[in-house]
């Protein structure tokens, strides 16, 4: 059974800093690309960025590029999300997500970290 | 890269259909046939229920179906059921590489 279990969320200051995890299980995660996915409570989700199964290419939202930055590791079946210079408008839900055999779809979500930027 | 256009509510009685729609551009919607629809009941994570366009993933009821014209995709659900009550968002592959729509809300009266 898939399984993605997110972590390291809060509250934080603005501008103060964070780093989210997602722990899979299940498959092997060495072989299909991760992302993240936050939603704002009451609001859309909003795709934030992609990481290839090596690692090697990343991708970002333009609302997110030279604050955010995803990495992964294999031989912890881990994914990250480090977020620096936090703002009001990163508050929301951060969801780790597994994509399909291809960069189409997204087969599996886990149940979301929140993360709340108060000061 | 802009979210992907779709009505913010439809509503049908139970034993109907109804039909979402989601649109887009050239750049996303009408040039991939990597259109992806999502359900998300209240507190939980989405659920893949669609995907390339026309595709069910095991375990999804067959009263869900997946279509494309153009720039716009649409997913309908036929036999309405009180648990198809729940928010809505398609998706699709783009070159930066996802979008998604602004989400429907699915009122079973």
């Amino acid at each position: 059974e898939v399984q993605l279990l997110e972590s390291g969320g809060g509250l934080v200051q603005p501008g103060g800093s964070l780093r989210l995890s997602c722990a899979a299980s299940g498959f092997t995660f060495s072989s299909y690309a991760m992302s993240w996915v936050r939603q704002v409570p009451g609001k859309g989700l909003e795709w934030v960025s992609s990481i290839s199964d090596n690692g090697n290419r990343p991708f970002y939202a333009d609302s997110v590029k030279g604050r955010f930055t995803i990495s992964r590791d294999n031989s912890r079946n881990t994914l990250y999300l480090q977020i620096n210079g936090l703002r009001a408008e990163d508050t929301a839900v951060y969801y780790c997500a597994k994509y399909g055999s291809s960069w189409q779809y997204f087969d599996y979500w886990g149940q979301g970290t929140l993360v709340t930027v108060s000061s | 890269q802009s979210a992907l256009t779709q009505p913010a509510s439809v509503s049908g009685s139970p034993g109907q259909s109804i039909t979402i729609s989601c649109t887009g551009t050239s750049s996303d919607v009408g040039g991939y046939n990597y259109v992806s629809w999502y359900q998300q009941h209240p507190g939980k994570a989405p659920k893949l229920m669609i995907y390339d366009v026309t595709n069910r993933p095991s375990g999804v009821s067959n009263r869900f179906s997946g279509s494309k014209s153009g720039n716009t995709a649409s997913l309908t659900i036929s036999g309405l059921q009180a648990e198809d009550e729940a928010d809505y968002y398609c998706s699709s592959y783009t070159s930066n590489p996802r979008v998604f729509g602004t989400g429907t809300k699915v009122t079973v009266l």
